[in-house]
């Protein structure tokens, strides 16, 4: 599975939108992008994933470029229950379903 | 309802001792998996099931043994616990394997030997 690169921390301000950006430049064709992030002392939760549409859903968007080496995950109006780890990881759909977390980006939302 | 439940949440035990973590899901998935987060927050995968066959080892050592008795659970059971097996054990579960990847995660059994 291609490898990522996220920045390890963010910050974003309560209620605006907070934009974490995530390289896989060598995402292969049959690769998708899957987002989850991890809040304190919690499991790992789901957000959303795709593979080369943008994709939107309760949580949040998904925006993938055209040449599907970065994608950026969205979250409209981020409170301060956002706060959380967010992991992008790349797999194929097809392979085992087990996850490649790397080291993610700590996004803090701020009041 | 709790759809991936882990037992106990808290497990603080002396070096050398057995213990036992369980799981349980009742979302009807095919495929469960157990995940360690050590100190330093990195989340690797230790073991995945499908239909009671091991089918991921991620080079774990074999102190570490997963038992599924049914599809609804898997038990992970660790040997002559060591300083190092400090962390936090994740399960999670995930429809048919490979045909998705969002897994949904237990809360954690935070594993501490003194």
């Amino acid at each position: 599975d291609a490898k990522t690169t996220q920045p390890p921390s963010m910050d974003c301000a309560e209620g605006r939108a907070a934009n974490l950006p995530c390289n896989h430049s060598t995402i292969s064709g049959n690769e998708y992008v899957y987002w989850y992030r991890q809040i304190h002392s919690q499991g790992p939760q789901y957000i959303i994933h795709g593979l080369k549409n943008n994709e939107t859903n309760e949580m949040a968007s998904l925006i993938i470029t055209e040449d599907r080496k970065s994608s950026t995950l969205i979250l409209p109006h981020a409170t301060l229950r956002d706060t959380a780890v967010y992991y992008c990881i790349v797999k194929h759909r097809g392979s085992q379903g087990n996850l490649i977390f790397g080291k993610g980006t700590k996004l803090s939302v701020k009041p | 309802d709790t759809a991936v439940s882990q037992t106990p949440k808290y497990l603080v035990t002396q070096m050398g001792n057995d213990k036992s973590i369980k799981c349980e899901q009742n979302l009807g998935h095919d495929t469960m998996y157990w995940y360690k987060q050590d100190s330093k927050k990195f989340l690797k995968i230790m073991f995945s099931y499908n239909n009671k066959e091991l089918i991921i080892n991620e080079t774990v050592p074999n102190r570490f043994s997963p038992k599924s008795p049914d599809k609804a659970h898997l038990n992970l059971h660790i040997n002559s616990l060591e300083l190092g097996d400090s962390a936090v054990y994740f399960c999670a579960s995930s429809p048919l394997q490979g045909a998705s990847a969002e897994a949904f995660f237990g809360q954690g059994t935070r594993l501490t030997v003194v």
